[in-house]
């Protein structure tokens, strides 16, 4: 799977969007971009995918780059409940036989911190 | 909204002894993990099972773990021989099919002492 860069951590005022980058410059044309967060010691959350196209659900936006070597995850409106560590992680598709890679690698995030 | 349940919060246990971590996961779902993360560090894969079977495990899973899904719809973690090192949050997922997001349950916490 390729490998993703994130910064270490942002800040964000309460009502704000939250942009939160990464970059995948090595990323093959059958990779995934996933997006989870992990607040304080809770289980990882999942928040959106893509693989192309911008996505949009009700938690954010996902942009990605023509290029696809880069990713923006949106939190439109931040709120202090989005204080987390937020993964940019990038994953090879399964097909439906269920063969291929289907572990995620978790690296170290983006500390988001929202302040009110 | 479904919920991956798993139980019990905390276990704390002696090291050399035998534990289970239980899990439930979402009911139509048909991919099952488990994740581990020391206090301080990344989440770290540990199994993947599909079909009755481990499809993926990492180094760290040896010859200590285990996993089962003895009736359908409880999906367990054995450690045989715990030591100090395998303290840690224990996490299981699952998800319905291959390009689809995990759903992650709230974790077990493990203290061996």
């Amino acid at each position: 799977d390729a490998k993703t860069t994130q910064p270490p951590s942002m800040d964000c005022a309460e009502g704000r969007a939250a942009n939160l980058p990464c970059n995948h410059s090595t990323i093959s044309g059958n990779e995934y971009v996933y997006w989870y967060r992990q607040i304080h010691s809770q289980g990882p959350q999942y928040i959106i995918h893509g693989l192309k196209n911008n996505e949009t659900n009700e938690m954010a936006s996902l942009i990605i780059t023509e290029d696809r070597k880069s990713s923006t995850l949106i939190l439109p409106h931040a709120t202090l409940r989005d204080t987390a560590v937020y993964y940019c992680i990038v994953r090879v598709a399964a097909d439906l036989s269920g063969a291929g890679s289907y572990q995620l690698t978790f690296g170290k995030g983006t500390k988001l911190s929202v302040i009110p | 909204e479904p919920e991956v349940t798993q139980t019990p919060s905390h276990q704390v246990t002696q090291m050399g002894q035998e534990v289970i971590l239980r899990c439930v996961p979402i009911s139509n779902h048909l991919y099952f993990y488990w994740y581990r993360q020391i206090l301080g560090q990344k989440v770290e894969f540990l199994v993947s099972f599909y079909n009755n079977e481990i499809s993926e495990k990492s180094e760290i899973f040896d010859d200590q773990f285990s996993v089962e899904r003895p009736d359908g719809s409880n999906f367990t973690l054995k450690i045989r021989s715990t030591k100090l090192e395998d303290s840690a949050m224990y996490f299981c997922a699952s998800r319905p099919g291959p390009n689809y997001g995990y759903t992650f349950g709230s974790g077990t916490r493990l203290t061996v002492v």
